[in-house]
């Protein structure tokens, strides 16, 4: 599986775009990039994910780099409901095994 | 609402007694997870089961068991409970023949061992 690097923390100005970096270096061809969050106390929750093309959703979009070898997670307008934990998980998506690092922290600032 | 229901949402559990966390989805997922979350060391992974009648080992297995006799039900049962395992712990459902949505994870249930 392959390993990530992210920042442990960041902050953002309330409204502003949220930029999370992730570094996968080492995603194998078959490997999505799925982006997770837990916000204090609450069960993890889906985000979004990608392979090789850039995605967006109602929640946020992801941009892969063509390298395949990181990735950013776009929150577009934060808001105070986004402080949360975010995570970049690379993952097969018959693995059927999600395995989380340390994330990051980010701090949505009013 | 369609989801996962964890129970109990906490308990206070003596060392030594055998408990049952309960988990079941609505969503009829084939594969379902046990992971716990403790202070600083993040999500760990328990057990996992692809499908009904199937289970395997995560990162840190020892000392639970798992069950999966049905699609929706994935039990995780402490036989004899150690301080150690006080932690939350959260169950997930997945289609894995599918990418689209990843995890659905549920509210978790916060165990103290005493």
């Amino acid at each position: 599986d392959a390993k990530t690097t992210q920042p442990p923390s960041m902050d953002c100005a309330e409204g502003r775009a949220a930029n999370l970096p992730c570094n996968h270096s080492t995603i194998s061809g078959n490997e999505y990039v799925y982006w997770y969050r837990q916000i204090h106390s609450q069960g993890p929750q889906y985000i979004i994910h990608g392979l090789k093309n850039n995605e967006t959703n109602e929640m946020a979009s992801l941009i892969i780099t063509e390298d395949r070898k990181s990735s950013t997670l776009i929150l577009p307008h934060a808001t105070l409901r986004d402080t949360a934990v975010y995570y970049c998980i690379p993952s097969r998506f018959r693995d059927d095994k999600i395995i989380f690092g340390k994330g990051t922290r980010l701090h949505i600032l009013p | 609402i369609a989801g996962i229901t964890q129970a109990p949402t906490s308990q206070i559990l003596a060392a030594g007694r055998r408990m049952t966390l309960r988990c079941t989805q609505d969503m009829r997922h084939n594969a379902m997870y046990w992971y716990r979350q403790d202070l600083g060391l993040g999500l760990r992974l328990i057990h996992y089961s692809n499908t009904a009648g199937t289970t395997g080992k995560g990162e840190v297995p020892d000392g639970y068991s798992v069950s999966r006799a049905n699609t929706d039900d994935f039990p995780l049962t402490l036989a004899s409970a150690v301080p150690s395992q006080t932690s939350v712990y959260f169950c997930a459902s997945s289609d894995s023949g599918s990418p689209g949505y990843g995890y659905t994870f549920g509210s978790g249930t916060r165990l103290t061992v005493v």
